[in-house]
């Protein structure tokens, strides 16, 4: 079964310093990839998807995310927070044949400082 | 506007008795599903939905019905409500599962 994982539950870091997210997942194949964002009090928001092809991956408000088979990895990344990325991430994975599942981790809470 | 809508927002119940959560979305999507949100436990997918007429389960489906019967509506259903199913929950709907999905706002449900 497809599953993930987000190691971090809980990170600070300064405006305008840069941020990784961590994200692994448990899959046979290659499959389908995502991060949302929820911002406090809010419904959740893609910020971007991988299905194939380049593994680096650009997405909305400046983030990027990197997949890496080797590592079933796919880490979310920022060069330079804003207080406003202030929120709740997540990572969701979703196998390429069979059930139609989408799997979220469990989620990482980024709070900024000024 | 496009987007997906939940009602009611915000429900305190007691237990057993019979609610119903509506979800409703103007996108025309395919694809429909139910989440509920705990802390430490991410979102869990409880029903999802392929087209009319055509659902299945995730990972928490226990204690929860759906129902598709038009394109746009997705209903979750709870028959007899118990405590352990307070939660925050959301629908979203996409295309297909391998879209970005579109979320409404969320129901916060307490079971007392």
């Amino acid at each position: 079964a497809q599953s993930v994982t987000q190691p971090d539950i809980h990170i600070t870091v300064s405006e305008g310093a840069s941020l990784e997210l961590r994200c692994n997942y448990s899959y046979g194949a290659t499959p389908y990839l995502f991060w949302y964002v929820q911002s406090p009090g809010q419904g959740l928001q893609l910020l971007l998807k991988y299905f194939s092809g380049d593994t680096l991956v650009q997405g909305i408000k400046g983030f990027e995310a990197e997949f890496k088979r080797s590592q079933s990895s796919f880490n979310l990344r920022k060069p330079s927070v804003h207080w406003s990325d202030a929120a709740e991430y997540f990572c969701a994975v979703k196998s390429n044949f069979g059930n139609e599942k989408l799997t979220f981790g469990t989620g990482t809470r980024l709070t900024i400082i000024p | 506007e496009a987007q997906v809508t939940q009602n009611p927002r915000y429900l305190i119940t007691v237990t057993g008795k019979k609610l119903t959560v509506t979800c409703s979305q103007n996108m025309n999507h395919e694809y429909m599903s139910w989440y509920r949100q705990d802390p430490g436990l991410g979102l869990r997918q409880i029903y999802y939905s392929m087209n009319v007429e055509v659902t299945d389960k995730g990972d928490v489906p226990e204690g929860y019905k759906v129902s598709r019967k038009e394109k746009r509506n997705f209903p979750l259903i709870l028959e007899s409500p118990s405590p352990n199913q307070t939660s925050l929950y959301f629908c979203a709907s996409s295309i297909s599962p391998y879209d970005e999905q579109f979320f409404g706002p969320g129901t916060r449900l307490t079971v007392l």
